[in-house]
């Protein structure tokens, strides 16, 4: 199946800082979504983006599907972003989505 | 309002023990899937229906066994507990033609 790896693994940022957190997979996708699992354990939607880039706040998400890779852009960080991101990935019908092992994500004072 | 809800938030049971997990979603979608994240909080898909119909069956024993009464409930109802079984379990949902699947906000199994 689909192999899907994320990078990296722990990040702990400052208040007010940028991060790029990195995602590749292994074949051509139908779906790429991100999501934002909050310390509640909630998993929030952040984008679906199988190509291209979208921009919502300060968060930005560009894909290369050609490159099998994607990108997720937070800026000027803040506390309630702490949590684990995690990108998944679908290729072929049935929409099953694969998850990466996340990025756990701190951000402090 | 909850687009989708997960009844109960908090599910602590003894080994042996039979147990469901209900998941309604209000979007229209006719789409719905069980997850389970484990203790490391890898996320695996389970089970898969549309309109009522399974389409995705994960390598899952057999004591899983969802339930579609109709395309906006999915419920899974496990038998015979078993330690292994503790996780978060979350329901989600889409739209057939639309990829994006929202998640409800999981229930957290804990088998003593």
């Amino acid at each position: 199946g689909i192999q899907v790896e994320q990078s990296p693994p722990d990040l702990i940022l400052q208040e007010g800082a940028n991060s790029t957190l990195r995602c590749n997979f292994s074949d051509s996708v139908n779906n790429l979504q991100w999501f934002h699992q909050n310390p509640w354990g909630q998993l929030i939607n952040l984008f679906y983006i199988p190509s291209g880039t979208k921009q919502n706040g300060r968060l930005s998400a560009t894909t290369v599907a050609t490159e099998r890779y994607s990108l997720l852009y937070i800026s000027s960080s803040q506390t309630t972003d702490s949590g684990v991101y995690f990108c998944a990935v679908s290729t072929g019908g049935g929409n099953k989505l694969t998850f990466g092992t996340g990025t756990q994500l701190k951000v402090e004072l | 309002d909850t687009a989708v809800s997960q009844t109960p938030k908090y599910l602590v049971t003894q080994m042996g023990n039979d147990k469901s997990i209900k998941c309604e979603q209000n979007l229209g979608h006719d789409t719905m899937y069980w997850y389970k994240q484990d203790s490391k909080k890898f996320l695996k898909i389970m089970f898969s229906y549309n309109n009522k119909e399974l389409i995705i069956n994960e390598t899952v024993p057999n004591r899983f066994s969802p339930k579609s009464p109709d395309k906006a409930h999915l419920n899974l109802h496990i038998n015979s507990l078993e330690l292994g079984d503790s996780a978060v379990y979350f329901c989600a949902s889409s739209q057939a033609g639309v990829q994006t699947q929202y998640f409800g906000p999981g229930t957290r199994l804990l088998v003593l």
